[in-house]
């Protein structure tokens, strides 16, 4: 059964850092892309960002590029988001997602329940 | 603003069959497959169908996706009461090089 498990979120002050992890089991964490997407409260999905099964191609949104940086470790299978300068409309809840195969273009087929980040003074 | 475009909030009868659309672009849509997720209130999305017509194992027959030119559609037959839930399309962005998502439509059942 495929597992993906965030953790990392809370409440933090504009412009400071936050890192999220992603642990997955149930697969093949190697094989297949994996993505950020978040939800803020209310509102709908938005794609952060992706990376390929070995790292080789990685994209952000344009809304958290220069600020956030996505990293993977197959052999720990897990996912990282590193997000620096944080501002306000950063709060959201971060979903880890599984790609359907090795290439980001495939799509999102198993999502974790998500952790919250909360950007605030 | 989403980059998808998907029509506000709809509800529907048990029984009826709804439809959903989602209108992109030559950059996503039109060049690109169309996939939906289903997000039930307070819980993580699913898949519901990729490719633009294909069904994941476990999703129901009732749920059926087509895509034309440049928009697409997720259509619901024999509405259920656990239906009730935001419909969301995705598609690839060859200019902007990541997913872009619909607004998401939530239907309620009455």
């Amino acid at each position: 059964e495929v597992q993906l498990v965030e953790s990392g979120g809370g409440l933090v002050q504009p412009g400071r850092s936050l890192r999220l992890s992603c642990a997955a089991s149930g697969f093949i964490f190697g094989g297949f892309a994996m993505h950020w997407v978040r939800q803020a409260p209310g509102k709908g999905l938005e794609w952060v960002s992706g990376i390929s099964s070995n790292s080789g191609s990685i994209g952000y949104a344009d809304s958290v590029k220069g600020r956030f940086t996505i990293s993977r470790d197959n052999a720990k299978n897990s996912l990282y988001l590193h997000m620096d300068s944080l501002r306000a409309d950063d709060t959201a809840l971060y979903y880890c997602a599984k790609g359907g195969g090795s290439s980001a273009q495939f799509a999102c087929d198993y999502w974790g329940q998500g952790t919250l980040v909360t950007v605030s003074s | 603003q989403s980059v998808l475009t998907q029509p506000p909030p709809a509800s529907a009868t048990p029984g009826q069959r709804v439809t959903i659309s989602c209108s992109g672009s030559s950059s996503n849509i039109g060049s690109n497959s169309v996939n939906w997720y289903q997000q039930l209130p307070g819980t993580a999305p699913k898949l519901l169908m990729y490719s633009n017509n294909q069904r994941p194992s476990g999703v129901p027959d009732r749920f059926s996706g087509s895509k034309s030119g440049t928009s697409a559609s997720l259509a619901i037959s024999g509405l259920q009461s656990e239906d009730e839930a935001a419909y969301y399309c995705a598609a690839w962005d060859d200019s902007l090089n990541g997913w872009v998502f619909g607004g998401g439509t939530k239907l309620t059942v009455l």
